[in-house]
């Protein structure tokens, strides 16, 4: 069974403030993705990591793929109260092969909580 | 060019009522997958389906849980003689492709048994 193990569970920051949150697993996966939920809502894809060592940035957010392609980190930098939200990691197993394979395993969650 | 429709937002069901869910895929999206969610837990996979077909439903409860994405027409999730277990928030997404694609999802149904 492929698992993602997302840390940490929880964190509350002040507005400014700089933070990670990992996304580890024993498994390889084809790709990562990172999404972004708010209360009452579906979750929003924010990026799709696919090579290893692959760095992305959105604006404050910076992803990273490791380079054997079983964990990943977001980093936000100068975090504002609008980053509020459940992050969620999630990797496209490598069952079937390589590329297009059926579902996503979702990581267990960050709740962020950014104070004004 | 509406996104992932779930329908409806919110169902209260009794103790050994059905429940059935409605998801319509983004425009173009021929891949529909549906997940479940408790409070303060990640999103649990269910099953994935193309048109006419169940392509992976190992996350599905062997009894009381079935689903479908006919030809025409939304993807179904049913649910029958729901018990208070069964209480969660259930999303759907559709991709294009597969799970590397990338999901849309829809705003979920949030299922109350009473």
């Amino acid at each position: 069974t492929q698992l993602l193990e997302q840390s940490p569970q929880f964190l509350s920051i002040q507005e400014g403030e700089n933070l990670t949150v990992y996304c580890n697993s024993s498994s390889v996966f084809s790709s990562l993705q990172w999404y972004r939920q708010e209360p009452g809502e579906g979750p929003v894809l924010l990026v799709t990591v696919v090579t290893g060592g692959e760095v992305k940035k959105l604006k404050r957010l910076t992803f990273q793929f490791g380079d054997a392609r079983k964990d990943s980190s977001l980093h936000i930098t100068a975090a504002q109260p609008g980053d509020t939200g459940l992050y969620l990691c999630a990797g496209a197993s490598m069952a079937h092969g390589s590329g297009n394979t059926g579902k996503l395993i979702f990581g267990q969650g960050t709740t962020l909580q950014v104070k004004p | 060019n509406a996104g992932v429709m779930q329908n409806p937002r919110h169902l209260v069901r009794r103790r050994g009522q059905e429940a059935r869910l409605r998801c319509s895929p983004m425009k173009g999206h021929s891949h529909v997958y549906w997940y479940r969610q408790l409070p303060e837990e990640g999103l649990k996979f269910m099953v994935y389906l193309q048109k006419e077909n169940i392509i992976d439903e190992s996350g599905m409860p062997k009894e009381r849980f079935s689903a479908e994405f006919p030809k025409e027409g939304p993807s179904i999730l049913r649910i029958q003689q729901v018990v208070r277990g069964d209480s969660a928030a259930y999303f759907c997404a559709s991709s294009p492709g597969g799970a590397g694609y990338g999901y849309t999802f829809g705003s979920g149904t949030r299922l109350t048994v009473v």
